[in-house]
């Protein structure tokens, strides 16, 4: 199994600065022969189904604000808001589809306002 | 766009079989190259994938639920359903269907499923 460990499991920020959410995989998600990292970030808020914000670990998808972005490579990721809105409030997943036999999610970080 | 519902009953026996059936609405179930999975959260906790299938019949099941796990497509109706056998309260959850490219999206608004006599 990939297992997927994000840093910090909670981090409180103050509007209008940055935050930054870490993600490890136990092993390369990284396809050699594309060169594609599989990987995405997903935001949950109370009470709804998680919502994707990037997959290819750094393609945002449609709709999606700019200030969110996806960096990192092979096995240490990186889920970025430049300028955290209230509506930010929420936990963040990463998730491996490296392993097609068995898909993972991180534990989750749940990001507050300070 | 594409929606997804899960439909089901909210309430399930220990020791029986919970079934849960996902209608895709806004287009079809068979068209592009999509899998579509189920996902299960328990309250509080991080999200489990339990499987996916194609539009062929072709299943993947998560190793940790295959052995009560069975994922169906009825292409026809434009859904596919899940069936997990020998339920405890540990699978006591909300229940996530969700198109799948990997990664997932779009995913349904989700069921809780309870099990408990």
């Amino acid at each position: 199994d990939i297992v997927m460990t994000q840093s910090p499991d909670s981090l409180a920020v103050s509007l209008g600065e940055r935050a930054t959410i870490n993600c490890k995989s136990s092993q390369s998600v990284l396809y050699s022969s594309n060169n594609k990292n599989y990987l995405a970030w997903y935001q949950q808020k109370p009470g709804q189904p998680p919502k994707l914000l990037i997959y290819w670990a750094s393609t945002r998808e449609s709709g999606v604000p700019d200030r969110f972005s996806g960096s990192g490579s092979g096995t240490d990721f990186t889920l970025t808001i430049s300028s955290l809105q209230a509506e930010d409030v929420a936990v963040y997943y990463c998730q491996q589809y490296y392993s097609t036999l068995l898909y993972t999610f991180g534990q989750g970080t749940k990001l507050e306002i300070k | 766009q594409v929606q997804l519902q899960e439909s089901g009953p909210g309430l399930v026996k220990p020791s029986q079989t919970l079934s849960l059936t996902c209608t895709v609405s806004g287009g079809s179930i068979s068209s592009g190259s999509y899998y579509w999975s189920w996902i299960r959260q328990p309250a509080g906790k991080g999200l489990e994938w339990i499987g996916r299938i194609y539009t062929s019949g072709s299943t993947n099941y998560n190793p940790s639920l295959k052995s009560r796990v069975t994922i169906s497509v009825d292409t026809s109706k434009n859904q596919f359903s899940l069936k997990l056998s020998s339920v405890t309260a540990a699978d006591t959850a909300v229940y996530y269907c969700a198109r799948t490219l990997g990664w997932f999206d779009p995913w349904g608004q989700g069921t809780l499923v309870t099990v408990s006599s």
